[in-house]
This record gives structure tokens, C-alpha cells and sequence, in this order.
């Protein structure tokens, strides 16, 4: 079956990165995209850009552009996100989902930005 | 960047239906938009429920379906049930990059 896992929460304090990861199983991990997507607490979704599992080219919301890169790793079936930068709005729950009707969604990484 | 918009809050009584709308900033919401509905229940991650305008996935209810209605994309629920409760995001497509709308909190009571 379909599989996306994310890595566990991270506690960071502003001004540094995190990365986050995403494994697939139970798929072609080459044959679809794979999307980010936060929640800061309380709020709704946002969504923060894309990586073409199989070419690795990426785009993402003009919000992000110059702080987030997006990688994968095609041998090993993961896709990461790294953000730079971070502030302490930058505290949120992220999620990498599957592109081609979104029907699979990983659980979901909290990332705390606290000094 | 598109703003993406929903109704804040919405009420339905059980065994009622209620229509969701997602506009745009833009113009009018067409199939090009690729309108996604999301659900979301407290503490758990989003699920979809409709892709591509009305595609359903294998478990949407039967009692939701998506539509294009005077310019947005909609999402019906006919038949409420209480298990329906949760927020509801629509999602747009804009020539590759993606806008989620506020999302409407949808009560049924």
C-alpha cells in the first residue's frame, strides 16, 4: 500500500534550517510529484511547493522562494524539504503529500522555532 | 499571488445539504484550476475528497460531490452527518504553482 513517513518533530532555534523528510513505499516514487504543505497552529493550510520526483525540478509559492529547497532522493525513494532562515512564524506542522489527486498524505512533521 | 476564497464558517442540520464555494481573486474558477476539496478533522492530517473538480476518491462518501457553480467550484454534502464536522479547504491550480483557500467550518447541528 501507499506510503508516505515523515521524520519526527524538530526543535530549532530562528536563524537555522531544518530538513524535513519524506519516505515513499508501495509505489513508483519516480512516476508522480511530491507537494509541501504547512499548518501553523490554528491556522489553515498552506501550500508550499513541489519537486518532480523523477527530474528533481521544483517550484514553489513566491513566499518561499530563495529559503526553501526541495531535493529527492531517488535510491532511497525521499523527498525533502529544507527551510532556511527560520522564524519563530515559521513554527508549523508539515506535510508532504502525493501529487496525481492528492490521495496520500504523510502524518505530518511539527517544527518548533523557539529561542 | 491568487487569493483563494471560501465562506468562513458554514451550518448544516443532519440529513441537510449544504454547498461549499471557492472563488478566486482571478476571475472565474474553471476546470483549468483543477479544484481540490480537502477535509480536516482536529489533530489529524487533511484527506481529500474531491480532485479535478468532481473526481472522487474510493473513500469519499457518496454524499459529497464537487461541481463548478456560477463561477467557483463547489463542494455538496447532501445528507449531513454528524461525522461531517470539520474544516473544509478548496485548493486551486494557477499554471503550476497552488493556493489553498481559508477553509470553511462546517457544523452540523
Amino acid at each position: 500500500q501507499v506510503q508516505l513517513v515523515q521524520s519526527g518533530a524538530e526543535v530549532k532555534k530562528p536563524g537555522a534550517s531544518v530538513k524535513v523528510s519524506c519516505k515513499a513505499s508501495g509505489y513508483t516514487f519516480t512516476g508522480y510529484y511530491i507537494h509541501w504543505v504547512r499548518q501553523a497552529p490554528g491556522q489553515g493550510l498552506e501550500w508550499m511547493g513541489w519537486i518532480n520526483a523523477n527530474s528533481g525540478g521544483t517550484n514553489c509559492a513566491q513566499k518561499f522562494q530563495g529559503r526553501v529547497t526541495m531535493t529527492r532522493d531517488t535510491a532511497i525513494s525521499t523527498a525533502y524539504m529544507d527551510l532556511s532562515s527560520l522564524r519563530s512564524d515559521d513554527t508549523a506542522v508539515y506535510y508532504c503529500a502525493r501529487d496525481h489527486g492528492w490521495g496520500y498524505w504523510g502524518q505530518g512533521t511539527l517544527v518548533t522555532v523557539s529561542s | 499571488q491568487a487569493v483563494v476564497t471560501q465562506e468562513p464558517s458554514l451550518t448544516v442540520s443532519p440529513g441537510g445539504t449544504v454547498t461549499l464555494t471557492c472563488g478566486s481573486s482571478t476571475g472565474a474558477v474553471t476546470s483549468g484550476h483543477y479544484p481540490y476539496w480537502f477535509q480536516q478533522k482536529p489533530g489529524q492530517a487533511p484527506r481529500t475528497l474531491i480532485y479535478d473538480t468532481s473526481n472522487k476518491h474510493s473513500w469519499t462518501p457518496a454524499r459529497f460531490s464537487g461541481s463548478l457553480l456560477g463561477g467557483k467550484a463547489a463542494l455538496t454534502l447532501s445528507g449531513a452527518q454528524p461525522e461531517d464536522e470539520a474544516e473544509y479547504y478548496c485548493f486551486l491550480c494557477y499554471d503550476s504553482t497552488w493556493v489553498f483557500g481559508g477553509g470553511t467550518k462546517l457544523t452540523v447541528l
